[in-house]
């Protein structure tokens, strides 16, 4: 799996976008981006992935550059309870013991009133 | 609504003592994990299972058990084999391994020792 950067805490003031970056400058063709949460005591969430488009869901939208060697991750109206630990992963599909899920350290994002 | 359950919230374990952690899915999910997240650590995999009826070791098995009886659950047993079972114990489904599908988490277990 390719190896991911990102800023270790950001903050942002509820009702902002926060916008969350990820580089991955070693991504293969076959790799995914997947951004997780975890809030303090909980299970990690899973929030989104995409390949090479942009994607949207009920929770946020991923951008990925057109050379797939970075995103961002796109909260539109951030609120305290998205305060959490954010985790950018790249992988492909894998079988066995590689198909566990490794999470780096993550940007911690503080959102304040 | 769709999801992973996972109970106690909370576990104590007495020395000698084996316990059972519960996961059940009902996202119709094949493959389920096992995973321990120390304090200001990462996730470390203990076991997964592919499919019903089948699990293998992940990195950390020593101490532990499980079960694939039926596809929506699969429980953790951890022996008192298990010396340092002091963590917060995350069960994780996915629609199959190989795939680009994401894997999806409970919201955990903690164990701790009496």
């Amino acid at each position: 799996d390719a190896k991911t950067t990102q800023p270790p805490s950001m903050d942002c003031a509820e009702g902002r976008a926060a916008n969350l970056p990820c580089n991955h400058s070693t991504i293969s063709g076959n790799e995914y981006v997947y951004w997780y949460r975890q809030i303090h005591s909980q299970g990690p969430q899973y929030i989104i992935h995409g390949l090479k488009n942009n994607e949207t869901n009920e929770m946020a939208s991923l951008i990925i550059t057109e050379d797939r060697k970075s995103s961002t991750l796109i909260l539109p109206h951030a609120t305290l309870r998205d305060t959490a630990v954010y985790y950018c992963i790249v992988r492909g599909g894998h079988t066995g013991t590689a198909s566990k899920l490794t999470f780096g350290t993550g940007t911690r994002l503080q959102v304040t009133l | 609504d769709g999801g992973i359950t996972q109970s106690p919230k909370y576990l104590f374990r007495k020395e000698g003592q084996n316990v059972t952690l519960s996961c059940e899915q009902n996202l119709n999910h094949d493959a389920m994990y096992w995973y321990r997240q120390d304090p200001g650590q990462g996730l470390r995999l203990i076991y997964y299972s592919q499919i019903v009826n089948d699990f293998q070791k992940g990195d950390i098995a020593e101490g532990y058990s499980v079960s694939r009886e039926k596809k929506e659950s699969f429980p953790l047993t951890v022996t008192s084999a298990q010396k340092n079972p002091t963590a917060f114990y995350l069960c994780a489904s996915s629609m199959r391994q190989g795939s680009n599908q994401p894997q999806h988490f409970g919201d955990g277990t903690r164990l701790s020792i009496l």
